[in-house]
């Protein structure tokens, strides 16, 4: 049974617009949350987190939305540009205070910003 | 550049050889990762380690697997006996513990087994 689930597996925008990629989990005890950007051939690289104590995380152009109540998170991208273009994976982690063990990961989203 | 390692990036193998991946990790961080990734799918934890200690291992790694950090820096991920199942993406993070210890990966290793 999936525990992180990024129900869209593509999305398409147009540059200058704002990419909103979702993420849902089951499990209550998750508390942490990561998103990582891949691009093909190469490794995850961490985009921003969450704690569960927050609602709200910003970093530039990045911000991370949690809602607790509804096990869900998103990750909004505004301006939208085309580098952004690669797979965006959400992870939790269950492991308190954020010290990490294993991160559970959802399938991805492919995010296309066309120019 | 002082990121997170693998080696070699890529791996073909015939069914039934043994492989053998490095990671080394960035240089202070004291936490390593195992995951692995196949097509569609998001990375599947596998084992890791705090310093030299392997703290935790997912069911997933079958008594083929095996994975040491001898002196608590780099790493090696052993697979006996591959099976064409085990054509994936092998991908390695390393964290520094501590309020967050947000995981880096490395590029990964894939292999491909014939």
């Amino acid at each position: 049974d999936q525990q992180v689930k990024q129900n869209s597996p593509s999305l398409s925008v147009q540059e200058g617009r704002i990419s909103i990629l979702n993420c849902d989990y089951t499990n209550s005890m998750f508390d942490y949350f990561l998103w990582y950007k891949k691009y093909p051939a190469e490794g995850p690289t961490f985009l921003i987190s969450i704690s569960s104590i927050k609602d709200k995380n910003e970093d530039g152009r990045f911000t991370v939305f949690l809602n607790k109540s509804a096990k869900h998170l998103s990750l909004h991208i505004v301006p939208s540009q085309p580098g952004d273009s690669a797979v965006y994976f959400c992870a939790a982690s269950d492991t308190p205070g954020g010290s990490q063990g294993n991160l559970i990961f959802g399938k991805g989203t492919k995010l296309s910003v066309k120019p | 550049d002082t990121g997170v390692s693998q080696d070699p990036r890529h791996k073909i193998t015939k069914r039934g050889q043994n492989v053998t991946f490095r990671c080394d990790p960035i240089s202070e961080h004291n936490r390593l990762y195992w995951y692995r990734q196949t097509l569609g799918q998001g990375p599947e934890f596998l084992t890791y380690f705090q310093n030299e200690a392997q703290l935790e291992k997912s069911r997933l790694l079958s008594d083929r697997f095996s994975a040491e950090r001898p002196k608590g820096s780099f790493s090696t991920l052993e697979i006996q006996r591959t099976e064409q199942g085990d054509s994936a993406m092998y991908l390695c993070a390393s964290s520094l513990l501590g309020y967050t210890d947000t995981q880096y990966f490395g590029p990964g290793t894939r292999l491909t087994v014939l």
